[in-house]
């Protein structure tokens, strides 16, 4: 009854480097969504993954982000080439079907970038 | 752009008293939802009130949904310190994906 999981709960990178966050949402659910949240604020879409179909890739601030689901399951978020404005929590969130019902957000990753 | 919009931005209140938080949105909804996060990490659903809907109980939380004015609102009553956190509505007028209000934060004082 493992609910999603994110790892690593915390990364520390240097201005310029790439960063992988991971996802893995609850077994089953065939929605999977990336937000930003920075300090005090409220939550930022990035990318929105349903089943096999071409991903919503509409949030993402700029090219050196990028996301995929391997196998309808686990998902990669990269930056490349990060900057300090990319700190902030990453949070993963899953849903069982296709429509914007109940979301169930793994713990996040606080990325910061020095 | 975040289309819903909570205020206030914070409130603080003693514990025993209700909380009401508002939230404003710009477009049709097919629905909107309240989260709670604790601590700036995951955010756990609350309720969710569809736009045919005027009013939803869950135990101590109440929301109400106006769509004539574009707003709903969450009412926590007999609040505890353990409500100490940051409340979020999200609305779906965007199809499948959420879009998030900036949220309010609750500090119930013991």
């Amino acid at each position: 009854g493992a609910g999603v999981s994110q790892s690593p709960s915390n990364k520390v990178t240097e201005k310029g480097k790439d960063v992988e966050l991971r996802c893995d949402p609850i077994s089953g659910h065939t929605a999977l969504y990336w937000y930003r949240q920075s300090l005090g604020q409220g939550l930022e879409f990035l990318i929105y993954f349903q089943g096999n179909s071409a991903p919503d890739k509409s949030g993402l601030p700029s090219d050196r982000f990028s996301a995929e689901r391997t196998g309808g399951s686990v998902s990669t978020l990269t930056i490349q080439r990060t900057q300090q404005e990319d700190s902030a929590v990453y949070l993963c969130a899953s849903s069982a079907t296709r429509t914007a019902t109940e979301q169930y957000f793994g713990p996040g990753t606080r990325l910061t970038v020095t | 752009s975040q289309q819903g919009e909570e205020d206030p931005q914070a409130l603080s209140i003693q514990e025993g008293e209700n909380a009401t938080m508002n939230c404003s949105y710009k477009t049709s909804i097919n629905n909107l939802q309240w989260y709670r996060q604790n601590s700036g990490r995951g955010l756990v659903h609350l309720i969710l009130i569809r736009s045919n809907e005027r009013e939803k109980h869950s135990g101590r939380l109440r929301v109400t949904l106006d769509t004539s004015k574009k707003s709903s609102s969450l009412l926590i009553t007999a609040s505890r310190a353990a409500d100490t956190a940051s409340y979020f509505c999200a609305t779906d007028s965007r199809g499948s994906r959420l879009t998030f209000g900036e949220g309010t934060q609750l500090t119930v004082n013991p």
